[in-house]
């Protein structure tokens, strides 16, 4: 059974830094493209991050370009994204899915989430 | 301000179908495939319909999409309880290099 379990979110003061954790299981990992996609309170759903099998190919969306870093370990079936420079408006329940294909915005398996907050 | 474009809501009653449309431009859903998430309130969202009108093990065929220039549309036939959700579309965006979501449509059943 495909599972994805985020961690590492939290309460964090504006200016301040997270890393957040995905650890995957129930397929080969080091096959897959994998996403971070983020949802504000009461709010749609937004794209962050891509990373490509071997981490070759790496896009951002604009709104956390410069300040955000995703980066994996296929040894370890671990999809990381480190958070820099937090704002208001990073507040949001982050989720990583898998890429059923490669830039096709298809994500056939998703975590539970993880919600990151930011405020003082 | 979402680059795909959905209604905010859409509602019909039990056995109804309904349609929830999704339209965007050229470099998205002109040029790539669609696909649709359903989120039930308090879950993460679930992939529903992808490359326009294929449907994941284990999705009702209540449930088809198609897609035609740079507009697509999801609908839900013999409408249920359990089918009220919010429903999202998706494209990747060959402009951007990202992945582009409509708004959401929240779908409620009379």
């Amino acid at each position: 059974e495909v599972q994805l379990v985020e961690s590492g979110g939290g309460l964090v003061q504006p200016g301040g830094s997270l890393r957040l954790s995905c650890a995957a299981s129930g397929f080969t990992f080091s096959s897959y493209s994998m996403n971070w996609v983020r949802q504000a309170p009461g709010k749609g759903l937004e794209w962050v991050s891509y990373i490509s099998s071997s981490s070759s190919t790496i896009y951002y969306a604009d709104s956390v370009k410069g300040r955000f870093t995703i980066s994996r370990d296929n040894a370890k079936n671990s999809l990381y994204l480190q958070m820099n420079s937090l704002r208001a408006e990073d507040t949001a329940v982050y989720y990583c899915a898998r890429d059923l294909a490669s830039d096709t915005a298809c994500f056939d398996y998703w975590g539970q989430g993880t919600l990151v907050t930011v405020s003082s | 301000q979402s680059v795909l474009t959905q209604p905010p809501s859409a509602s019909g009653t039990p056995g109804q179908r309904v349609t929830i449309s999704c339209s965007g431009s050229s470099s998205n859903i002109g040029s790539n495939t669609v696909n649709w998430y359903q989120q039930l309130p308090g879950t993460a969202p679930k992939l529903l319909i992808y490359s326009n009108n294929q449907r994941p093990s284990g999705v009702p065929d209540r449930f088809s999409g198609s897609k035609s220039g740079t507009s697509a549309s999801l609908a839900i036939s013999g409408l249920q309880s359990e089918d009220e959700a919010d429903y999202y579309c998706a494209a990747w965006d060959d402009s951007w290099r990202n992945v582009v979501f409509g708004g959401g449509t929240k779908l409620t059943v009379l």
